[in-house]
């Protein structure tokens, strides 16, 4: 099936650092979102990057998007200990509506 | 900034009874979700909505399962008779589509249903 898939699993940096996590996936996509889960809670949605376009940026965060070899990347600048959370890539495939999600990075981020 | 509400946060019930899951999603949004997310596992989709009927459905979306829109504003998720299995968060997502662009989804805050 079409999902995202995440790497690495988990992540720990210390705060001031920039954190990278990449997604993986199968088929051709519409879009590819980046959500952020506090343990527990709801999904916060933090980009969408589409088909078309190759990088986008949003404050402290920078997502990469390449086609070519169906990946992404998230990169946090600057961490601070709020950014302690996990990290999903949800792809939406070519005529779909719906999102398919991976299993998350989970960073940690050290005062 | 307008988002996607739900109630309850937390609905704890016996296994074989019914629950209602509710959601309200963005106003001007036309389509509508709902995924689950298994402790620990990946968030999976499990139903979307658009025009007043089911858009697609996942295997998960049995015939326990149903949606409805009963008015302008609420979007809900009835389960017939819980199982264990089906103890899990529920999330409720929106997205406006317009033109043929596809937008954010957007989560609410989540249902944990836990059944006993």
């Amino acid at each position: 099936s079409q999902q995202g898939e995440e790497d690495p699993q988990a992540l720990s940096i210390q705060e001031g650092e920039n954190a990278t996590m990449n997604c993986s996936y199968k088929t051709s996509i519409n879009n590819l979102q980046w959500y952020r889960q506090n343990s527990g809670r709801g999904l916060v949605h933090l980009i969408l990057i589409r088909s078309n376009e190759r990088e986008k940026h949003s404050g402290r965060l920078r997502v990469t998007l390449d086609t070519s070899k169906k990946s992404s990347s998230l990169l946090i600048t600057a961490s601070r200990a709020a950014d302690t959370a996990s990290y999903f890539c949800a792809t939406e495939i070519l005529n779909d509506y719906k999102l398919s999600f991976g299993a998350g990075t989970t960073v940690t981020v050290r005062a | 900034e307008p988002e996607v509400t739900q109630t309850p946060s937390h609905q704890v019930t016996q296994m074989g009874q019914e629950v209602i899951l509710r959601c309200v999603p963005i106003s001007n949004h036309l389509y509508f979700y709902w995924y689950r997310q298994i402790l620990g596992q990946k968030v999976e989709f499990l139903v979307s909505f658009y025009n007043n009927e089911i858009s697609e459905k996942s295997e998960i979306f049995d015939d326990q399962f149903s949606v409805e829109r009963p008015d302008g504003s609420n979007f809900t998720l009835k389960i017939r008779s819980t199982k264990l299995e089906d103890s899990a968060m529920y999330f409720c997502a929106s997205t406006q589509i317009a033109g043929g662009t596809h937008n954010e989804q957007f989560f609410g805050p989540g249902t944990r249903l836990t059944v006993l």
